[in-house]
């Protein structure tokens, strides 16, 4: 069975600091990983995703994730941080096949300090 | 916007109520998903619909059903409402529930359900 697991619950970071929010997966095939993100008030909103196409993956917002196999993670990154950024983030894998659902991590709230 | 649209946004109810939550999905999305957000349960799956047949079964209770519609809209029947029903309940679509794994889910802004 698949799944994935966030460390850190909540993540401090300054404006213009690297941010950085872990992901580690565990799957019995090769898997397909997501990061989400969800603003205040809202629903989640994808913001990359892995399907073994590139190990770095670009998304939107400026965020980037790499996939790392020996690591079993999928961390994600973004240069400099904006008050904007402030969010809870969640971290997904893909059971693919009929299903396709996602299962999700328990999710990181990311704040920006000015 | 996600063009997936949930109503209501808000509902307040008390115990051993039965509400029914609404879902449409994107244009042309044939797979629903309802997803249950709690503080302590965090995001848990609850059910999949794919052309108005059901496709998979996440931790969804018994006193919990859904159906998907000819139209392709969905509904989320809670029954017997209890004071940790109290959660926001998400509906995502897709473009298909067939080895669709790297497509991605797209979630409506929720309903947050409130048990008195």
């Amino acid at each position: 069975a698949q799944s994935v697991t966030q460390l850190g619950s909540h993540v401090s970071v300054s404006e213009g600091a690297l941010v950085l929010l872990r992901c580690n997966y565990s799957s019995s095939v090769p898997p397909y990983l997501f990061w989400y993100v969800q603003y205040p008030n809202q629903g989640l909103q994808l913001l990359l995703k892995y399907t073994s196409a590139a190990t770095l993956v670009k998304g939107i917002n400026g965020f980037e994730a790499e996939f790392k196999k020996s690591e079993t993670s999928f961390h994600l990154t973004k240069p400099s941080a904006h008050m904007s950024d402030a969010a809870e983030y969640f971290c997904a894998v893909s059971t693919g096949g009929a299903t396709n659902k996602l299962i999700f991590g328990t999710g990181t709230l990311l704040a920006v300090q000015p | 916007d996600s063009g997936v649209t949930q109503t209501p946004k808000h509902l307040i109810t008390a115990t051993g109520q039965r509400v029914t939550l609404r879902c449409s999905p994107r244009s042309g999305d044939l797979s629903v998903y309802w997803y249950q957000q709690s503080l302590d349960q965090g995001l848990q799956f609850l059910i999949q619909y794919y052309n108005g047949e059901e496709r998979a079964k996440g931790n969804i209770l018994e006193r919990f059903s859904a159906q998907q519609f000819p139209d392709l809209h969905s509904e989320l029947n809670l029954s017997s409402l209890e004071l940790g029903d109290s959660a926001l309940y998400f509906c995502a679509s897709s473009p298909t529930g067939a080895d669709s794994y790297n497509s991605p889910l797209h979630f409506g802004n929720g309903t947050r359900l409130t048990v008195t």
